[in-house]
């Protein structure tokens, strides 16, 4: 299976201040057919999981441009640019390039 | 709109069995794998089990293979997951979430399942 280790595990962060998420595989993600199924997930107290970011850099529908993703086969990086206070929650990142897919162990963003 | 509505969660005695309905709607449900996620109590998530859309393929977490079945009615827009030989670890909020791309963009609110006795 491949492990999905997210860094670091918590994260206070000052509203209006950035935030960022690192998640490194334990294999590459490139799909045969080209494409990186890494997406990123926030899930705010209470709530199911919410799609953020699809294919390593992809924003869903309704997402707020201050989120953004990057990166490249193993390493890939979330990255909030001002933080607002509704963000907070638990960030996870998921592949699914592979069965089982698998997720990392989660972020808790707070805010300071 | 897509809408995934979990139900059947509840309280079982360990070695019991439940069963687990996810209603869709607002897609063509035939088209779509179908899968389910869990998250115990203050946890992370861990993928469980999907369903192709005609449902002739299938695929388990090891830690519930042998022991879950999952399966689909079209007719319903229904997919299900049937646990037996349940545990404590099996404690979760399981959530049905929509295949395909980009995945996953659609989840329920979640049944949560009690393991104890």
């Amino acid at each position: 299976d491949i492990v999905m280790t997210q860094t670091p595990l918590s994260s206070p962060v000052t509203p209006g201040q950035p935030a960022s998420i690192s998640c490194r595989s334990s294999q590459s993600l490139v799909y045969s057919d080209g494409n990186t199924y890494l997406s990123w997930l926030q899930q705010r107290p209470g709530q199911p999981p919410r799609l953020l970011i699809y294919k390593i850099s992809n924003r869903f529908s309704g997402v707020p441009d201050r989120f953004s993703g990057s990166g490249a086969g193993t390493d890939f990086t979330l990255k909030i640019s001002r933080v607002e206070a509704e963000d907070v929650g638990v960030y996870y990142c998921m592949q699914s390039t592979q069965s089982p897919y698998t997720f990392g162990q989660g972020t808790k963003l707070e805010i300071k | 709109e897509v809408q995934l509505v979990e139900s059947g969660g509840g309280l079982v005695q360990p070695g019991g069995s439940l069963r687990l309905s996810c209603a869709a709607s607002g897609f063509t449900f035939s088209y779509y794998h179908m899968h389910w996620v869990r998250q115990g109590p203050g946890k992370g998530l861990v993928w469980v089990s999907h369903i192709s859309g005609d449902g002739s393929s299938t695929a388990y977490a090891d830690s519930v293979k042998g022991r879950f079945t999952i399966s689909r009615d079209t007719a319903k827009n229904t997919v299900y997951l049937q646990m037996n030989s349940l545990r404590g670890e099996d404690t979760a909020v399981y959530y049905c979430v929509r295949g395909g791309r980009p995945f996953p963009a659609y989840w329920g609110q979640g049944t949560l399942v009690t393991v104890s006795s």
